[in-house]
């Protein structure tokens, strides 16, 4: 089946430097792919939603400026978390949708970030 | 934004027991969709059931929805220790092609 990949898997950083996540879908083009945040046993929370060829759509409450969401091509969108606090600590993962009208879901593994 | 609650928050069993994770959700849909999530990794898809549908069956899964009462169980049969995970209930905007909304989750232990 389809895979969405993610790079890195983990990252640690100091605070106040930018993160940068890769997310790929590797054997279909996706125009569409959702960024989520997750906090220990908490559940996903969609942050935005990042679309080919033009701007992201950011969730109420996210900040735009601070989670900069870049879609180059049909395969790879990026975020990058720029001057990251230890409060920004998180489970990063992304999704792709299938192609078709039930709207499931390709996950990537996720990207652990700790901000020291 | 969360779509609902799920309970029970966590559920501990036996291996070879039943378990029974339960989802409500706050608007209408197309389909609801359970995922699977391991400690620290992605998630993957087990099962979708379309509005129009009442049950709906995938190997040890059994999945209920009752557009009434808005709400959806998810049955694993005869559990074993690696369905250890947590469960998570999501829907979309009634719309192919846009995010989905999860709901808190059930953590599932399998003990042997």
């Amino acid at each position: 089946g389809a895979v969405v990949s993610q790079h890195p898997s983990r990252v640690i950083c100091k605070s106040g430097t930018s993160v940068k996540i890769e997310c790929r879908s590797l054997d279909f083009q996706a125009t569409t792919m959702f960024w989520y945040r997750q906090f220990p046993k908490k559940s996903l929370m969609l942050m935005a939603t990042s679309n080919e060829g033009s701007k992201a759509t950011y969730e109420q409450g996210v900040e735009k400026d601070k989670f900069l969401i870049n879609h180059a091509s049909l395969t790879l969108s990026t975020l990058t978390v720029t001057s990251a606090h230890p409060e920004d600590s998180s489970f990063y993962i992304c999704s792709a949708p299938t192609s078709g009208p039930s709207n499931e879901q390709f996950f990537g593994p996720g990207t652990r970030l700790t901000v020291l | 934004s969360q779509q609902g609650e799920e309970d029970p928050q966590a559920l501990s069993i036996q291996e070879g027991e039943n378990a029974t994770m339960n989802c409500s959700y706050k608007t209408s849909i197309n389909n609801l969709q359970w995922y699977r999530q391991n400690s620290g990794r992605g998630l993957v898809h087990l099962i979708l059931i379309r509005s129009n549908e009442r049950e709906k069956h995938s190997g040890r899964l059994r999945v209920t929805l009752d557009t009434s009462k808005k709400s959806s169980s998810l049955l694993i049969t005869a559990s074993r220790a690696a369905d250890t995970a947590s469960y998570f209930c999501a829907t979309g905007r009634n719309q192919a092609g846009t995010a989905l909304i999860f709901g808190k989750g059930t953590t599932l232990s399998v003990s042997s």
